[in-house]
């Protein structure tokens, strides 16, 4: 079946360290996301591709970085530059904006 | 400038009364409008759409919502809650020209026995 893939499902990280956030789909999508997911506010946007070799950053990127170097993949890094980065994360993929999203199962990052 | 408002962030019914979750929307252009639900720690799952054509979508579990262009609303509403519809669940906006969402802070139902 086809779908997206997070892993892992849980994360602990000690200050100061990067860690990275897999994302993989083969739903054949264009389009993928990484959104945040805090307590009370919602998914806000981190980085968004919408072709291989090509990312935007959404509105809170700071921090973070990113890749697109396959078309199944959007890795996303958190640096130690992230302030706060115990949250939840979601990936998202898309093959248009009438399709909608379809979205991985989330991995959740606790700094220790 | 594109936005989601989701009226009441906790909603609480009792089991078998309706549900109704409230979403408005700001758009300079015709928008596309879904509903997501969301269980604890997992991913969200699309609830039902509208694109085009009939204002009045039926989604999966017995949820359904109606587009009101002159309210700028995308109410989700389900006749009868059960049990297992205790969730979040988020109200999002794309546009036609775009393929950016643009999401709802989130409202959790809770359903009371």
């Amino acid at each position: 079946d086809g779908g997206i893939t997070q892993s892992p499902k849980y994360l602990f990280r000690k200050e100061g360290q990067n860690v990275t956030l897999s994302c993989e789909q083969n739903l054949n999508h264009d389009a993928m996301y990484w959104y945040r997911q805090d307590p009370g506010q919602g998914l806000r946007l981190i980085y968004y591709s919408q072709i291989v070799n090509d990312f935007q950053k959404g509105d809170i990127a700071e921090g973070y970085s990113v890749s697109r170097e396959k078309k199944e993949s959007f890795p996303l890094t958190v640096t130690s530059a992230q302030k706060n980065p115990t949250a939840f994360y979601l990936c998202a993929s898309s093959i248009g904006d009438r399709a909608g999203y379809t979205f991985g199962s989330g991995t959740r990052l606790t700094v220790v | 400038a594109q936005s989601v408002t989701q009226l009441g962030s906790h909603v609480s019914v009792s089991e078998g009364a309706l549900v109704l979750l409230r979403c408005n929307y700001s758009s300079s252009v015709p928008p596309y409008l879904f509903w997501y639900v969301q269980y604890p720690n997992q991913g969200l799952q699309l609830l039902l759409k509208y694109t085009t054509g009939a204002t009045l979508v039926k989604g999966i579990n017995g949820f359904e919502a109606e587009f009101k262009k002159s309210e700028t609303s995308f109410h989700l509403t389900k006749p009868s809650a059960h049990m297992s519809d205790a969730a979040e669940y988020f109200c999002a906006v794309s546009l036609w020209a775009g393929n950016q969402f643009y999401f709802g802070t989130g409202t959790s139902l809770t359903v009371i026995p």
